[in-house]
């Protein structure tokens, strides 16, 4: 059972542009939510979180919306760059034991 | 701030012996620590959650005797992979966290291969 579901496994953006990527959640009981960036061979780099109790947070190029009715959530990078191209990987997590539930990933790659 | 190193990064050994894996916190003192395992081109599965002084808690489908965890300090993990078997070739990783601080830091992994 994929709690957590990042349904297109790759994204190609123009760089300059606005890239946004996805992520589903089925467990009503998360209460925040992250974003990581992540290079093969490498760990995971932490972009940005938000708490169930908000609906956007912001920080610079990075700005990710959360939709509870909808249990969806995004992250938006503008202006895309070329550096950003990575695999990015939303997790949600709950209470105090500091599990994280990760997406499958998705894959950005942001064109010259 | 927030670094978290692992060593070492790349292991390769032999069917049967054991490889043991550090999770260092290097400039934060890490409550809980927790251990990863992705496998390529998959999502990042959790295999056990590390509080310090107290037993490692597994995921469901981890076996606890053939990865053993060791969280010694707040600023250092390990994971031991016993009787290592070419199955357990794979990407670990650690991260580190504070209590009652939400985000995760993790380490940069380590390759381990199996022959």
């Amino acid at each position: 059972d994929q709690q957590v579901k990042q349904n297109s496994p790759s994204l190609s953006v123009q760089e300059g542009r606005i890239s946004i990527l996805n992520c589903d959640y089925t467990n009503s009981m998360f209460d925040y939510f992250l974003w990581y960036k992540k290079y093969p061979a490498e760990g995971p780099t932490f972009l940005i979180s938000i708490s169930s109790i908000k609906d956007k947070n912001e920080d610079g190029r990075f700005t990710v919306f959360l939709n509870k009715s909808a249990k969806h959530l995004s992250l938006h990078i503008v202006p895309s760059q070329p550096g950003d191209s990575a695999v990015y990987f939303c997790a949600a997590g709950s209470g105090n034991t500091g599990k994280l539930i990760f997406g499958q990933g998705t894959t950005l790659q942001v064109k010259p | 701030g927030a670094v978290v190193s692992q060593h070492p990064s790349w292991v390769i050994c032999k069917s049967g012996t054991s490889v043991k894996i550090e999770c260092r916190s290097l400039d934060f003192q890490a409550t809980t620590m927790f251990w990863y395992r992705q496998f390529p081109k998959q999502s990042l599965m959790l295999m056990a959650t590390s509080n310090e002084g107290s037993k490692a808690t597994y995921e469901q489908g981890v076996e606890k005797d053939k990865f053993l965890i060791n969280h010694a300090s707040l600023t250092l993990s390990t994971l031991t992979v016993t009787s290592a078997h070419p199955e357990d070739s794979s990407f670990y990783i650690c991260s580190a966290r504070v209590a009652g601080i939400e985000t995760q830091y993790f380490g940069p992994g380590t390759r381990l291969l199996v022959l």
